[in-house]
């Protein structure tokens, strides 16, 4: 079974408008940690946000969002204010305690902003 | 931001040949990964380490070996080089022990087995 699963394959934000990429996962570590990363076509991976499976509160990074809910173990990136900039793959990643810290990643979005 | 480097940046290599990428930090970081990206299926991981000469394996890791024989460096050996293993890998290493911690990536190497 998938541990990590980003549904959107795809998709297409105008700029200046909010968009949600979407992170569903699935672990029974009660203690987890849940990234995002923007990979541009340059190829570098780029930290953009971290919640960890203890946090009451959803994290937030400038522009970036979380929405977690432990529930329904999703955990879904909203980027407020899209920029022509922000066109890049997104990867969803989760960390296991348990499982010596090792990251899990999803299959990743791609975002493209259009003006 | 921890120092993290990969080399070499580009590879190209035969089928069959030995090839081993290196992936080197500056601090003192126990946890480094190898990871490689092929495209549909984002980064998978290969090996792991959590100490001097202690590593695991990932979810693919048939065809590759690894060494940690010091803290700074991370190696990664494709003993017999397939076409299957064409591919961007990328080392990572989580910068500190607490559980806020991330992962800083390396700028990953290219590879392309011929």
């Amino acid at each position: 079974a998938q541990k990590i699963t980003q549904t959107q394959p795809g998709m297409f934000v105008q700029e200046k408008e909010a968009v949600t990429l979407d992170c569903t996962y699935d672990t029974s570590d009660p203690s987890y940690g849940l990234f995002w990363y923007k990979q541009p076509s340059s190829g570098e991976m780029i930290f953009l946000i971290y919640q960890g499976s203890y946090d009451q509160q959803n994290a937030t990074e400038g522009r970036y969002s979380l929405n977690f809910q432990k529930a329904r173990k999703s955990a879904n990136l909203v980027i407020s204010a899209s920029q022509l900039g922000d066109s890049a793959m997104y990867f969803c990643a989760m960390r296991e305690v348990a499982a010596g810290n090792k990251l899990t990643f999803g299959g990743g979005t791609r975002v493209l902003v259009k003006p | 931001d921890a120092g993290i480097t990969q080399s070499p940046r580009h590879k190209v290599t035969e089928t069959g040949t030995p090839v081993t990428l290196r992936c080197h930090q500056t601090e003192n970081h126990r946890y480094m990964y190898w990871y490689r990206q092929d495209p549909g299926h984002g980064l998978r991981l290969i090996h792991y380490s959590y100490g001097v000469k202690d590593t695991d394996k990932g979810e693919v890791s048939d065809g590759y070996s690894v060494s940690r024989s010091k803290t700074e460096d991370f190696l990664l050996t494709l003993e017999s080089a397939t076409s299957s293993q064409t591919s961007v890998y990328f080392c990572a290493i989580k910068a500190g022990e607490g559980d806020n911690y991330g992962y800083t990536f390396g700028s990953g190497t290219r590879l392309t087995v011929v």
